[in-house]
């Protein structure tokens, strides 16, 4: 990957239960945004959080940034079978506007 | 709401032709970027295009090439085809004004070379 890792590669678990996912990345970074994208789709934006934030959430997803380590986890709580989908993080640097995408974590979900 | 448009979105190809990939950017937005995606790959950056001039620039191969027109369309344009170009190629919009970094996705055009 151009930017860096995510972990683990692969994830299974029960609907229910809750899914995480780390980033690794390698640059200062402007803003670190995740993506999910169902198998052979276009990729979709789920949330962004900025290089100034710690913390954020939206409905079942709750991501979080650690700068000092240049990592980035994202939580996928009570897990339905529809979220079965790769999930991406992607960096975007201070002196341009394009993303650099980790390397995917594939979510399977099982009903 | 509209999104972003791909086609084709299926393509074959013989090793050494020539391919061409539209992408027509959500009504507004003045960036489109495109991006390649092999099998089990992350999508890797290729190149970007603000206000019709090229704004960033990736791992492109020198075979390929794009532009952006004064519709705000973009066609990225691949040449003397290698069977590793075989992937699926994204174009994504977005808008400079709205400043929040998030990226519009297409569905992708799956480029296979026989």
């Amino acid at each position: 990957s151009q930017q860096g890792e995510e972990d683990p590669q692969a994830l299974s678990i029960q609907e229910g239960e809750n899914a995480t996912m780390n980033c690794s990345y390698k640059t200062s970074i402007n803003n670190l945004q995740w993506y999910r994208q169902n198998s052979g789709r276009g990729l979709v934006h789920l949330i962004l959080i900025r290089s100034n934030e710690r913390e954020k959430h939206s409905g079942r997803l709750r991501v979080t940034l650690d700068t000092s380590k240049k990592s980035s986890s994202l939580l996928i709580t009570a897990s339905r079978a529809a979220d079965t989908a790769s999930y991406f993080c992607a960096t975007a640097t201070y002196n341009t506007d394009k993303l650099i995408f980790g390397t995917g974590t594939r979510l399977q979900v099982f009903p | 709401a509209a999104g972003v448009i791909q086609s084709p979105r299926h393509l074959i190809k013989e090793k050494r032709e020539t391919a061409t990939l539209k992408c027509y950017p959500i009504p507004r937005h003045d960036t489109v970027y495109w991006y390649q995606q092999g099998p089990g790959q992350d999508p890797q950056f290729l190149i970007s295009f603000y206000e019709k001039m090229q704004s960033d620039k990736g791992s492109i191969p020198d075979r390929f090439s794009a532009q952006q027109f004064s519709d705000y369309h973009s066609e990225l344009n691949m040449s003397s085809l290698e069977l590793g170009d075989s992937a699926l190629y994204f174009c994504a919009s977005s808008y400079s004004g709205f400043n929040t970094g998030e990226l519009f996705f297409g569905e992708g055009s799956r480029l296979t070379v026989l």
